[in-house]
């Protein structure tokens, strides 16, 4: 079955930067685009950006243009998403989310979520 | 780019009622939308794709409709384990922006 493990709770001071990793089972790495989703404590669900697994390729969200870096490990079937210059802003929960063949596809499996907490 | 507008933001409603959640997007989407439920403390699922394409194992109280700019998602008859934020979502282009959500609650 398919599967998305994430590595566990983070706590960042104000400046610092975070990566979060998502492994991944179940299915052909290569095949269906990553996404990155965040979601603030008592708010809504933020897109962040794709991930091509297969070549690498990224698109994000022009609010976190210069700040994020989505990068993948095919040898270990994992992506990974790296935010920078944190700020209390960046506290939330960031999901990776498992989208289709195509680029332009729903999120059909979830990752368990990762908190950070970004915190002086 | 394409804003994604739910309506209403929150909604109360007795088990075993129709109900009924809006999304509307700033320009046309084709069938690009998707739903979501997710439940307090958990993580989001996919309910409903391509508007009205039910996701497998989601029960058949829960449909969807629309086209272009004008979406809807229909639970016939409310449970008590309906009880979620319900976001909806574009996927035609980047962003992938989703809508604010409604919080449905039972009354």
């Amino acid at each position: 079955q398919v599967q998305l493990v994430q590595s566990g709770a983070e706590v960042k001071k104000p400046g610092a930067s975070v990566k979060v990793s998502c492994k991944t089972s179940g299915y052909t790495f290569t095949t269906y685009y990553m996404h990155w989703v965040r979601q603030a404590p008592g708010q809504g669900l933020e897109w962040m950006g794709i991930v091509n697994p297969s070549g690498g390729s990224t698109t994000y969200a022009q609010k976190f243009q210069g700040r994020v870096t989505m990068t993948r490990d095919t040898s270990t079937r994992s992506v990974y998403m790296e935010l920078s210059s944190l700020t209390s802003e960046d506290t939330a929960v960031y999901y990776c989310a498992r989208a289709g063949v195509m680029v332009y596809a729903s999120f059909e499996y979830w990752g368990q979520g990762t908190r950070v907490t970004v915190s002086s | 780019d394409i804003q994604m507008t739910q309506s209403p933001s929150s909604l109360s409603a007795s088990v075993g009622d129709r109900v009924t959640i809006t999304c509307r997007a700033s320009q046309g989407i084709y069938n690009y939308l998707a739903w979501y439920q997710q439940k307090p403390g958990d993580v989001p699922k996919l309910l409903i794709y391509a508007a009205s394409t039910l996701q497998s194992g989601v029960p058949s109280r829960f449909s969807g409709s629309g086209s272009g700019t004008d979406f809807t998602l229909t639970i016939s008859s409310l449970q008590p384990e309906d009880v979620a934020t319900y976001y909806c979502q574009k996927y035609n282009s980047a962003p992938y922006t989703f809508g604010l959500g409604t919080k449905l609650e039972i009354k």
